[in-house]
């Protein structure tokens, strides 16, 4: 079946500093990706939606110069986490969508900000 | 109410069938999704269902789903151990997903 890798897995870093994950789509290329995040025990709450080469849509709520997304590829959309501080400590996950079927999720990037 | 509602646990013995429910609101979807979280797991796609079928199979997978009430569940034959997970009901509008809470299976010996 498809897959998607995230990469880091977990990242560990201190207030203020800037966080990058990226996800990709290693057998498929991905007309769209989005991005969740998921806190202890909820539901996965859509951030932002994003197609290779445009920009972003944000969902409400969400600050896109928070969370700065870039879809530069079909394989490759990498989530950057601005001047990360404690309480945007959560469990991000993406997934990316063939064009076809359904979406396919990563495996999750623990994000601690100390 | 919340767009799509699961109870948020289920506790089941080993060998025994685990059934988890989920009513949504949304009847637009074309298909009803099954999804499970594994700990510190992203979501891995289990099975799922197209909106006119009232019933699917998948080895010890069973999807039911009454239209007419928006519901939804999911029945896990000889239930095991590494059943023990978060498992999400979710349907799409377009592309774009609503997961219930997801419902955590618990498995005991």
């Amino acid at each position: 079946g498809a897959v998607v890798s995230q990469h880091p897995s977990w990242v560990i870093c201190k207030s203020g500093t800037s966080v990058k994950i990226e996800c990709r789509s290693l057998d498929f290329q991905a007309t769209t990706m989005f991005w969740y995040r998921q806190f202890p025990k909820q539901s996965l709450m859509l951030m932002a939606t994003s197609n290779e080469g445009s920009k972003a849509t944000y969902e409400q709520g969400v600050e896109k110069d928070k969370f700065l997304i870039n879809h530069a590829s079909l394989t490759l959309s990498t989530l950057t986490v601005t001047s990360a501080h404690p309480e945007d400590s959560s469990f991000y996950i993406c997934s990316a969508y063939p064009g076809e079927e359904t979406q396919y999720f990563g495996p999750g990037t623990r994000l601690l900000v100390l | 109410g919340e767009d799509v509602e699961q109870s948020l646990f289920l506790s089941v013995r080993e060998g025994d069938s685990s059934v988890i429910n989920c009513t949504y609101t949304d009847s637009s979807s074309t298909y009803l999704y099954w999804y499970k979280q594994e700990p510190g797991a992203g979501l891995q796609l289990l099975t799922y269902i197209f909106s006119n079928m009232d019933m699917k199979q998948d080895q010890r997978l069973t999807v039911l789903l009454n239209k007419k009430d928006k519901h939804l569940s999911l029945r896990i034959a000889d239930t095991q151990t590494g059943d023990s997970a978060i498992y999400f009901c979710a349907y799409f509008r377009g592309y774009i997903p609503t997961f219930g809470r997801g419902t955590s299976l618990i498995v005991h010996p």
